[in-house]
Order: structure tokens, then sequence, then C-alpha cells
């Protein structure tokens, strides 16, 4: 799986947008960009994905560059309850073989600040 | 319905006791997983079953035993162990386990081995 660059934290004032950088620059035609988060002690949580379109859902936006090699996920009002570490993770969905492995890097820490 | 259940949510035992963990998923998912996860590190993949069949073991120590006995549960049967095994053993589902399909993470079980 290609690998991905995120800053280790981040600060956002709560009811502002909150913009997560990732680079993945070395990322294959066949890689989907996918955003997980985990909260203190809990299990991850899935945000979203996506291939070369930008995305959106109820969580949030991802926003992927042309050339895919870089894409920025967007909390449009971040709350003190969205700090977490973001995880940032391109994985292989089809393939001849069988490597569909969900890798998680070291992930930027997103804290929200009142 | 997208919950994963595991139990228990804490665990205890010695270096000589056998343990199981067990997590479940009623969404009808033929992918399972078990993670890993170390303090202030990120998940790590240990097993993958695909269709109740294991399809990736990422070389974990034979003190780890995965089952999968029906399309909706996932066992890790523990025995052994050694103190550095003491850490948060993560379940998780997904639709395939290939395929652009976002994993399902459970709470988690926090092992202690004493």
């Amino acid at each position: 799986d290609a690998k991905t660059t995120q800053p280790p934290s981040m600060d956002c004032a709560e009811g502002r947008a909150a913009n997560l950088p990732c680079n993945h620059s070395t990322i294959s035609g066949n890689e989907y960009v996918y955003w997980y988060r985990q909260i203190h002690s809990q299990g991850p949580q899935y945000i979203i994905h996506g291939l070369k379109n930008n995305e959106t859902n109820e969580m949030a936006s991802l926003i992927i560059t042309e050339d895919r090699k870089s894409s920025t996920l967007i909390l449009p009002h971040a709350t003190l309850r969205d700090t977490a570490v973001y995880y940032c993770i391109v994985r292989v969905v089809w393939s001849g073989g069988s490597n569909y492995k969900l890798t998680f890097g070291k992930g930027t820490l997103l804290t929200v600040n009142p | 319905d997208t919950e994963v259940t595991q139990t228990p949510k804490h665990l205890v035992m010695g270096m000589t006791n056998k343990k199981s963990l067990k997590c479940e998923q009623h969404m009808g998912h033929r992918a399972m997983y078990w993670y890993k996860q170390k303090a202030k590190k990120p998940p790590e993949l240990m097993f993958v079953y695909s269709y109740e069949k294991l399809s990736i073991n990422e070389s974990v120590p034979s003190r780890f035993s995965p089952e999968c006995p029906n399309s909706s549960l996932l066992n890790l049967h523990l025995h052994a162990l050694q103190p550095e095994d003491s850490a948060l053993y993560l379940c998780a589902s997904s639709q395939e386990s290939r395929g652009p399909h976002e994993q399902y993470f459970g709470p988690g079980t926090r092992l202690t081995v004493t």
C-alpha cells in the first residue's frame, strides 16, 4: 500500500471548519483514500472514502487533488466531540492478489478547543 | 444496525491461562478482522477472515489462535501469553475483504497479561 504523511497534531476552534491534510504521493490507480478516526480508548470509526472525485457525507467532506497525490478531510463545524486521532489510509480495492489490508499510519491528533 | 460487539470489555489473565475473545456482527458482512493496538500506537492487523476462511495471518505468534465458527462470529483464543501482549484487541467487519467497503470496528477488549 502507498504510504501517507499527516501532521502529528492540529488544533481547531469549536464551530470552525477543521481541514486535515494528507499526502499520498505514491498512490496507485487501484488504491482508494480512506479516513478513519479514533476517539480516545474507542474503536476506530469510518468517516469517508474516495477514489478521485470529491465526496461528502453527513460527517465530512473529502477533497482529493486532481493528481491524487494529496487529500484533505474537512469537518465543516468542529465540536469538542470531534477531538480524536484522524487516520488517512490508502488501500488497494481491486487486485489479482489478496492484499486488501487497511494499514494505519500514525495519524493526526485533532484537538478541538472551546 | 452497524454494530460490532466485543466481549469481554476488559480481561486480566496470567501467563498460564487460556482465554477467548469474542466478536459478533449481524450486518451480513463476510469479512472479519482482528487488530492489536498497543498504547499510543495505531492499530495493527493480525488476521483476516473472508467467507469464514482465514485469508491473512500477519505472522502472528501461535499463542494467538483465531476461529470463525460462522459468518457472524469471530473468536480469538489466547494461550500462554506474555506481558508484552497486553493491548487493546479490536475486531472489525466489512461487506467483503476486497472492494471499496468500509470496515466497522468494535469497541475492543482491553487485555492485561500479568
